[in-house]
C-alpha cells in the first residue's frame, strides 16, 4: 500500500463515452501527477498539479481534462477517446517539486481500453 | 537522442548471479537520479535514490558517473523475486524523466 489509491483499476469504454479516473493520496503531499504508460514505452508525463494549481500540461489532447479540487484528489476526465489512448494511466504524488522533494509515489494505475 | 536510455533486455540470469544495468542521460544539468522497480502489471516503486556518486542498499548498488552521464545498478546474489522491470529516472529542469526500463528475469 503506497498511500495513493486509483479507481477504477480497469476501464473499458467506447469512443463516444465520457468517463473519469480518480486518484486520492493519503500522504500529505503537495504535488500530484498523471502519467500514461504504453507498452514498451517510457512513462509519459501528462499533467502536474502543485498546491492544486496546474503547473504543467505536456501537449496532451483536449479529450483528456484534469481536475484537482484539493491537494488530496486528482481526476482525469475522458471524452471521445481514440483506440491509441488505450494504456495504463498512473497517478503519482510527491512532497514537492524541487530536487529533494520530488520522489514520487505511484498508485496502482487504471488500465484503460478504448474500443 | 532520448533523454534517458536503457538497454531494454531482457536480462535472463540464474539465481545467485550478479547483474548490472546501465542507463545514460542526455541532460548534463541533471541533478538527481533514481532507480524504480516495476513488477508486471503493477505500479513503479522507488528502489534507490542517487544524489552523489553512489548508493548501496544491501544487495543493490547504484553508481553515478557524471562525466560520462551514466548511472548503473548492480544487483548481487539475484533472487527470483528480483524479476521485474527496472526504470532509470533522472531529475533535472524541475521534472522527472523516465527511461523505458530494463527487464530482468531471474531463473532457478
Amino acid at each position: 500500500e503506497t498511500g495513493v489509491t486509483q479507481t477504477p483499476r480497469h476501464l473499458v469504454m467506447g469512443m463516444t463515452n465520457k468517463k473519469s479516473l480518480k486518484c486520492e493520496q493519503h500522504l500529505g503531499h503537495n504535488a500530484m501527477y498523471w502519467y500514461k504508460q504504453s507498452a514498451k514505452k517510457p512513462l509519459e508525463l501528462m499533467f502536474v498539479y502543485s498546491l492544486e494549481e496546474r503547473v504543467e500540461n505536456n501537449s496532451v489532447p483536449s479529450r483528456f481534462s484534469p481536475e484537482c479540487p484539493n491537494s488530496s484528489h486528482l481526476f482525469l476526465h475522458l471524452h471521445t477517446l481514440q483506440p491509441e489512448d488505450s494504456a495504463l494511466y498512473l497517478c503519482a504524488s510527491s512532497h514537492g517539486r524541487d530536487r529533494f522533494k520530488n520522489i514520487q509515489y505511484f498508485g496502482a494505475g487504471t488500465r484503460l481500453s478504448v474500443l | 537522442r532520448k533523454e534517458v536510455e536503457q538497454d531494454p533486455g531482457p536480462f535472463n540470469v540464474p539465481e545467485g548471479a550478479t547483474v548490472a544495468f546501465n542507463c545514460t542521460y542526455s541532460n548534463s544539468a541533471s541533478q538527481s537520479f533514481f532507480w524504480y522497480r516495476q513488477d508486471c502489471r503493477k505500479e513503479p516503486k522507488l528502489l534507490m535514490s542517487v544524489y552523489s556518486s553512489g548508493n548501496e542498499d544491501g544487495r543493490f548498488t547504484a553508481q553515478l558517473n557524471r562525466a560520462s552521464q551514466y548511472i548503473s545498478l548492480l544487483i548481487r546474489d539475484s533472487k527470483l523475486s528480483d524479476s521485474a522491470t527496472y526504470l532509470c529516472v533522472v531529475w533535472g529542469g524541475n521534472k522527472l524523466v523516465f527511461g523505458a526500463g530494463t527487464i530482468l528475469r531471474v531463473k532457478s
